[in-house]
């Protein structure tokens, strides 16, 4: 069965505070991709990054950072020097060989000046 | 490209009333999906189409629902007759294989 779990319903820091939203999956294939979405609080999904399950290599875009790592099924996303336009809902998500897509429930952050 | 392009932005309706949502997917996507979200349940996958054939629709609520794809560039999602529980956001999201694109987005509210 395929599943992603964000356990982090909400977070809130303090603006440049570093924070990590955490993503656990679950998947018998052995291809497959991870997403990050971002969903401000004007409402549209933004694609943020996607992952092969292939490539473990970590990624780092500006103040965001991606920690990939099978043995342990997690995806995680880090944002360094938090700043307020950072608060939103942040969705992880898996797709298989199929064209399904599997969201997890999603992690409001909240950044406070 | 111009992105997925979803009408309308907003829609009120009585209940009752059918309502018809619009999906513009992007240029060669052969991928297309329908979200619900809402508070309650989050996003949830209501059908998609895999070169304009309809997938999987075990996500559709009821009969009530219903979704089509005629071409490439363009899909329906028409509730009939509509109730105040359908009220949410509806989206439609594009893939070429890999990343799905979100359109913004149809605010529907039944009352």
């Amino acid at each position: 069965a395929q599943k992603v779990t964000q356990a982090q319903t909400e977070i809130s820091v303090v603006e440049k505070e570093d924070v990590t939203l955490d993503c656990v999956y679950e998947t018998r294939d052995t291809t497959y991709y991870l997403f990050w979405y971002k969903q401000p609080p004007s409402g549209e999904l933004v694609f943020l990054i996607r992952r092969n399950s292939f490539d473990e290599q970590n990624e780092i875009s500006g103040r965001y950072s991606w920690n990939f790592q099978k043995s342990t099924s997690s995806f995680n996303f880090t944002i360094t020097a938090s700043q307020v336009v950072d608060s939103a809902v942040y969705f992880c998500a898996l797709k298989g060989p199929g064209n399904q897509f599997y969201f997890g429930t999603g992690t409001s952050l909240t950044v406070i000046p | 490209d111009a992105g997925v392009i979803q009408s309308p932005r907003h829609e009120v309706t009585e209940m009752g009333q059918e309502v018809t949502l619009r999906c513009k997917p992007i240029s060669g996507h052969n991928s297309l999906f329908w979200y619900r979200q809402t508070m309650m349940r989050g996003l949830e996958l209501l059908i998609y189409f895999n070169n304009n054939v309809p997938i999987d629709d075990s996500g559709m609520p009821e009969d009530r629902f219903s979704a089509k794809m005629p071409n490439a560039s363009f899909s329906t999602l028409k509730i009939q007759p509509s109730e105040p529980r359908d009220s949410a956001v509806y989206f439609c999201a594009s893939s070429l294989r890999r990343e799905a694109f979100f359109g913004q987005g149809t605010r529907l509210t039944v009352v």
